[in-house]
């Protein structure tokens, strides 16, 4: 059973760039949310896509959208970067109904 | 207000020793709770989850009390490897509105 991998790792982007972080779902689930963690903070709700749609949202602007393919794969798009996007972006599986979520080990994004 | 609040620590505590952390939340409609584990620099791990009749695993114990919205988890014979960040966690009602994350209390076992 594979779990959730992330990519790339580590990133550095210019303020007003955009990025596209990619995660792999664990095998066996149709879930992906995708979350944004603050140095010193717990981890912030962004969105989930359940069959390819977005189904649920926290607080954040639409500059941050999404996907998820066919193979429940899913990319994070965030347009305009600002300083404070600088953070460690976290991708979780999960089965719809059910609540084990498995993380993954993260893609740290900095923006300078 | 946030939604869930935890006492950041640091904790020191002595290897062997008993410690507690607590946590409440402020949305009555949460129906999920639970602790999660974060090493340095990692990603959260579920450490467990909680229920209203209390549960157990090994060393750890979880205690949910809904009409105070507080949880707590306790730690017994604390060893080095227990060092970390301990999330508390709740999920409303639903599967579409994610986790929501307290900032998490650091934890540090001394020898």
């Amino acid at each position: 059973e594979t779990g959730v991998t992330q990519s790339p790792t580590h990133l550095i982007k210019t303020r007003g760039q955009q990025v596209t972080l990619r995660c792999s779902s664990q095998s066996g689930h149709n879930t992906v949310s995708w979350y944004q963690q603050a140095l010193g903070q717990g981890p912030q709700f962004i969105f989930q896509y359940y069959r390819e749609e977005e189904n649920g949202r926290g607080n954040f602007p639409p500059r941050f959208s999404g996907l998820q393919f066919p193979n429940y794969s899913s990319e994070l798009n965030v347009n305009a970067l600002e300083l404070d996007d600088s953070a460690l972006y976290l991708c979780a599986s999960s089965l719809a109904g059910d609540y084990g979520y498995t993380f993954g080990s993260g893609t740290r994004l900095t923006v300078v | 207000r946030k939604e869930v609040e935890q006492d950041p620590g640091p904790f020191n505590v002595p290897e062997g020793a008993t410690v507690a952390f607590n946590c409440t939340y402020s949305n009555s409609a949460s129906q999920s709770f639970f602790w999660y584990r974060q090493d340095c620099r990692k990603e959260p791990k579920l450490l467990m989850s909680v229920y209203s009749s209390g549960n157990e695993d090994g060393r750890f114990t979880a205690q949910l009390n809904r009409a105070s919205q507080y949880i707590s988890l306790l730690i017994r014979d604390s060893k080095l490897s227990d060092s970390a960040t301990y999330l508390c966690v709740v999920r409303r009602g639903g599967g579409a509105d994610g986790l929501t994350f307290g900032k998490g209390t650091h934890l540090i076992i001394q020898p």
